[in-house]
């Protein structure tokens, strides 16, 4: 079975400050998408940002970028200049075959004023 | 903009009571998913259709569980009898199904399941 390990239950980051969260996946596949989506308190699930297996290039989506090592299966999000609406649950996501999405336990991130 | 709507945001009933929940994805979206998420923990995939027809429901409690996507559009998934540990937050999630291009799956808000 396909897995995803988000080693940190809980991250802390100040305001402005930048920070990272960690992701690994294992898979067999040689093409699939990997994701990270927030969830914030009480509110619905949404995309933060997307990798495609076969591309090199790291995603960015402005504030929010990723280190895609695809050799050892690893995703980080990074997020700079870090804001209060940023506090959230964030999952690390990998697609598969058929789009079945398999979701990490989650990284609970918390900003500091 | 085009949302996942679900029904009912909260439902509490009784332990051996029967439950429903609805759920109407986006326009157009070929793949619709069930998850189940307990607090606290990352969402857990019950069950897949691609259109009405069952893709993955390997996670499914077959023996109280059931989700029916009749006309390839809107799903119900149903619990009887439900238990104590059936409490969570069941999303429903769709997405384009179309495996060349965007696959992002667009979540609703989500049913939150109390059983006492």
């Amino acid at each position: 079975a396909q897995t995803v390990t988000q080693s940190q239950p809980e991250m802390s980051v100040q305001e402005a400050e930048t920070v990272t969260l960690s992701c690994t996946y294992d898979t067999s596949e040689s093409d699939y998408y990997l994701f990270w989506y927030k969830q914030p308190p009480s509110r619905q699930m949404i995309l933060v940002i997307r990798q495609e297996a076969y591309k090199q290039q790291n995603a960015t989506e402005n504030r929010f970028s990723v280190n895609f090592q695809k050799a050892a299966k690893s995703f980080s999000l990074k997020i700079s200049d870090s804001q209060l609406g940023d506090a959230a649950m964030y999952f690390c996501v990998k697609e598969g075959g058929s789009e079945k999405l398999v979701f990490g336990k989650g990284t609970k991130l918390t900003v500091n004023p | 903009e085009a949302e996942v709507a679900q029904s009912p945001r909260y439902k509490i009933t009784e332990k051996s009571q029967a439950v429903a929940f609805w759920c109407d994805p986006i326009s157009g979206h070929a793949t619709l998913y069930w998850y189940r998420q307990i607090l606290g923990q990352g969402p857990e995939l019950l069950v897949q259709f691609q259109d009405e027809s069952v893709v993955d429901d390997s996670q499914l409690p077959k023996d109280r569980f059931s989700a029916e996507r009749l006309k390839g559009v809107d799903s119900t998934l149903k619990i009887q009898p439900a238990e104590l540990g059936d409490s969570a937050m069941y999303l429903c999630a769709s997405s384009s199904g179309q495996a060349t291009l965007n696959t992002e799956a667009f979540f609703g808000q989500g049913t939150r399941l109390t059983v006492v």
